[in-house]
């Protein structure tokens, strides 16, 4: 099994329906993010935990939202889909861990396969 | 978070090194370099990271000049499944840990 595992994979929805991509993972990390993707663009981040009460928003946020509902699920809902939030999203995940000089650095990120929404 | 400057596309022959170059010339003491590359449409997938230090791993290598301004991601031979889009991202290792990506360079093996 993947260690982070997107769902949806695909989703066609209509302007204005809610819509909610899914993301759980297997690591025992603290830290999820959600990204988007626009065609031969590099990632948006749109929110991010670092843990189940800590979430924070990303440099695209409006027009989305998310829930930490435990350590291993963070979840990106779109209230009110439009079509300019037609991409492809990417669910991450990271942690720290603390150096011989005490720093704390994050560990290589694990991403999911990602979820190829399209709002008509 | 310092910001980083990456070409946007490079060819490679195939077999040949692939050398891709990164400029953090703002980088403070605590913050580490890493790489990462997404290959089409996939997630991204992590390469390696450095403070300071040369790292090497199975994947790469990494190359941090003497005052940290600067770095070269070394792929030793590179094959067509390195086309890539390639990510250098610099990270504190304390306070703020947004993983952001800027627009990374694109990488073409040749065959």
């Amino acid at each position: 099994d993947a260690d982070v595992t997107q769902t949806p994979r695909n989703r066609i929805t209509k302007t204005g329906k809610r819509i909610m991509l899914e993301c759980s993972q297997t690591k025992g990390h603290d830290r999820m993010y959600w990204y988007r993707q626009d065609p031969g663009l590099g990632l948006q981040l749109i929110y991010y935990s670092f843990d189940v009460k800590d979430i924070n928003k990303g440099e695209i946020s409006d027009g989305y939202s998310v829930s930490r509902q435990a350590q291993a699920k963070f979840s990106l809902s779109l209230e009110s889909a439009i079509p300019n939030q037609t991409a492809l999203y990417f669910c991450a995940t990271s942690d720290l861990h603390r150096t011989g000089t005490g720093w704390s650095v994050n560990t290589e990120a694990f991403f999911g396969q990602g979820t190829r929404l399209t709002v008509v | 978070d310092a910001k980083t400057t990456q070409p946007p596309s490079m060819d490679c022959a195939e077999g040949r090194a692939a050398n891709l170059p990164c400029n953090h010339s703002t980088i403070s003491g605590n913050e580490y370099v890493y790489w990462y590359r997404q290959i089409h449409s996939q997630g991204p997938q992590y390469i390696i990271h450095g403070l300071k230090n040369n790292e090497t791993n199975e994947m790469a290598s990494l190359i941090i000049t003497e005052d940290r301004k600067s770095s070269t991601l070394i792929l030793p031979h590179a094959t067509l499944r390195d086309t890539a889009v390639y990510y250098c991202i610099v990270l504190s290792g304390a306070g703020s840990y947004q993983l952001t990506f800027g627009k990374g360079t694109k990488l073409s093996v040749i065959p």
